[in-house]
């Protein structure tokens, strides 16, 4: 195992509401970066935090929000469901933000 | 070109078959590669990481062609457990540190 957590493994919401995913990074890694993985796609980057700062963000909208604590742990959040947001997230940690990525088990998110 | 291009799956082989993914990138000057493993409804694992012209690492062995954008997984004496799909992984044009992963390669294993 890796050592990266996230909880909670499943959650289902409806539309229009909100979500706050959480991920806890392996000890020692200072980088979680965030992947939405729909059904038969690959991830997809999200964004990255290194040092509780973002650092490169991919092509989501704004009502995808993060954050990342003292401790390197980290939250990604959705405002404004849609039903296209049903996926898989993951986060993965990384000692920097260029070292190998190490993926968490992710949580699955179904919006109805 | 997409970002990264798999062959489309599932590779159906039997025990004990040589099977061979191919991964296409279209960024040039991207220095590393990745194959990633993922089990049905699980996280992705890193399976190998390829910096030079290949990698070995016992039944499995990455090899890089940055003439033609290709990089190949060939695994070797194929095993139930290799059931999975493999994910080709590239770090991104303007932001090396964000991964771009293909839509992966199913492979499917039978006795």
């Amino acid at each position: 195992e890796t050592g990266v957590t996230q909880s909670p493994t499943h959650l289902i919401k409806t539309r229009g509401q909100q979500v706050t995913l959480r991920c806890s990074s392996q000890s020692g890694h200072n980088t979680v970066s965030w992947y939405q993985q729909a059904l038969g796609q690959g991830p997809q980057f999200i964004f990255q935090y290194y040092r509780e700062e973002e650092n490169g963000r991919g092509n989501f909208p704004p009502r995808f929000s993060g954050l990342q604590f003292p401790n390197y742990s980290s939250e990604l959040n959705v405002n404004a469901l849609e039903l296209d947001d049903s996926a898989l997230y993951l986060c993965a940690s990384s000692t920097i933000p260029s070292d190998t990525q190490y993926f968490g088990p992710g949580t699955r998110l179904t919006v109805l | 070109r997409k970002e990264v291009e798999q062959d489309p799956g599932p590779f159906n082989v039997p025990e004990g078959a040589t099977v061979a993914f191919n991964c296409t990138y279209s960024n040039s000057a991207s220095q590393s590669f990745f194959w990633y493993r993922q089990d049905c409804r699980k996280e992705p694992k890193l399976l190998m990481s390829v910096y030079s012209s290949g990698n070995e690492d016992g039944r499995f062995t990455a090899q890089l062609n940055r003439a033609s954008q290709y990089i190949s997984l060939l695994i070797r004496d194929s095993k139930l457990s290799d059931s999975a799909t493999y994910l080709c992984v590239v770090p991104g044009p303007y932001n090396t540190d964000k991964l771009i992963f293909g839509t992966g390669t199913r492979l499917q294993v039978f006795p």
